[in-house]
């Protein structure tokens, strides 16, 4: 079974600072992969989305993410934080067969002034 | 607007009692999809559906039950057999693409309480 762990369920950054979000992934395969972002009492927003085209994906708001297939890596990165990046981000993986996205537990963001 | 609405925001349940939340998309999608939300858990899968009146079981199907009789519609059901109902319900739909790259798209989500 598939399975994504996310490293840090808190972080804390000040704004400006470089926000960065891990994600690792078991597949035997490369799979598609998404980061998504929640604010409170929220749905999902998608923030971007790897589909084996460019290892490196740019993303809404800012955001983007590396493909290392050697790592079995996803992670997410903002150059420059800022007060509304404060949210819970997760990441999903899924099989190019099949419908199932596959979470990680979550991370909250802190953006301190 | 194209979009998921979810109906109600806030829904409370009492003991033994079976509860009904609301998914409706106009985005034409095919399939639909039902996460439970729980603190530090990530989302889990309860059920999807790919065509109407077909759908499948996801990881924590039991005590849960839905229908999908229309493309835009996907109720879910908490029932009585559900022992810890508690959390935030979110609904999602996707195209199905080949070679399987569709994105999910959320609803706003329930949040189910206990009485």
């Amino acid at each position: 079974a598939q399975s994504v762990t996310q490293l840090g369920s808190h972080v804390s950054v000040s704004e400006g600072a470089l926000v960065l979000l891990r994600c690792n992934y078991s597949s035997s395969v490369p799979p598609y992969l998404f980061w998504y972002v929640q604010y409170p009492n929220q749905g999902l927003q998608l923030l971007l989305k790897y589909t084996s085209a460019a290892t490196l994906v740019k993303g809404i708001n800012g955001f983007e993410a590396e493909f290392k297939k050697s790592e079995t890596s996803f992670h997410l990165t903002k150059p420059s934080a800022h007060m509304s990046d404060a949210a819970e981000y997760f990441c999903a993986v899924k099989k190019a067969a099949g419908n199932k996205l596959t979470f990680g537990g979550g991370t909250r963001v802190l953006v301190k002034p | 607007d194209g979009g998921i609405t979810q109906s109600p925001k806030y829904l409370f349940r009492k003991e033994g009692q079976n509860v009904t939340l609301s998914c409706e998309q106009n985005l034409n999608h095919d399939a639909m999809y039902w996460y439970r939300q729980d603190p530090g858990q990530g989302l889990r899968l309860i059920y999807y559906s790919q065509i109407v009146n077909d759908f499948q079981k996801g990881d924590i199907a039991e005590g849960y039950s839905v229908s999908r009789e229309k493309k835009e519609s996907f109720p879910l059901t908490v029932t009585s057999a559900q022992k810890n109902p508690t959390a935030f319900y979110l609904c999602a739909s996707s195209d199905l693409l080949q070679g399987g790259s569709e994105t999910q798209y959320f609803g706003p989500g329930t949040r189910l309480l206990v009485l």
